[in-house]
């Protein structure tokens, strides 16, 4: 699976837009990019995966850049619980079951 | 109903003990996996399981076993167990393999060895 950068933290004002970067310029043609995020003292939560196109759904939007080299997790509405750790992961389709490479992803702190 | 559940939530043992943590799935899931995540929080595969066969061992010592009585649970099984040992262990399911799809974590156990 492809290597991903992210920063390793941010803040963000509640009730804005957070948007969270990631770089995986190695990525290949048939590797997907998930987002997971971990809640403190919880186990990690999927929140959006893509391949080409723009992904939404109730929690996220993901927008991947034209050469898939990066990507933006987008929380439209933050709240104060989405402060977390987000993790950018960049996994190839098929194949066995892989577990998931976590880095270090990005600690998101929404402030009040 | 919580789909992937963990017991027990907290385990603290001493050096030397044998001991194990249970995982169950409610969503019919064909996979589960076991991660570990140290006092750095990074988050490591350690097993999955597919239909009772174990797919992948990461470099896990053999004190470690992971044990399926059905394709709802994943149990795992440590003996002899070290300082090193100490962190948060997590339960995974996903719906099949040979296709891109998402983990659906438990809430942890934490072990800590003394």
């Amino acid at each position: 699976d492809a290597k991903t950068t992210q920063p390793p933290s941010m803040d963000c004002a509640e009730g804005r837009a957070a948007n969270l970067p990631c770089n995986h310029s190695t990525i290949s043609g048939n590797e997907y990019v998930y987002w997971y995020r971990q809640i403190h003292s919880q186990g990690p939560q999927y929140i959006i995966h893509g391949l080409k196109n723009n992904e939404t759904n109730e929690m996220a939007s993901l927008i991947i850049t034209e050469d898939r080299k990066s990507s933006t997790l987008i929380l439209p509405h933050a709240t104060l619980r989405d402060t977390a750790v987000y993790y950018c992961i960049v996994r190839s389709s098929g194949g066995g079951a892989d577990g998931l490479t976590f880095g270090k992803g990005t600690h998101l702190i929404i402030q009040p | 109903d919580t789909a992937v559940s963990q017991t027990p939530k907290y385990l603290v043992t001493q050096m030397g003990n044998d001991k194990s943590i249970k995982c169950e799935q409610n969503l019919g899931h064909d996979t589960m996996y076991w991660y570990k995540q140290d006092s750095k929080k990074f988050l490591k595969i350690m097993f999955s399981y597919n239909n009772k066969e174990l797919i992948i061992n990461e470099t896990v010592p053999n004190r470690f076993s992971p044990k399926s009585p059905d394709k709802a649970h994943l149990n795992l099984h440590i003996n002899s167990l070290e300082l090193g040992d100490s962190a948060v262990y997590f339960c995974a399911s996903s719906p099949r393999t040979g296709i891109t799809d998402t983990q659906y974590f438990g809430p942890g156990t934490r072990l800590t060895v003394l």
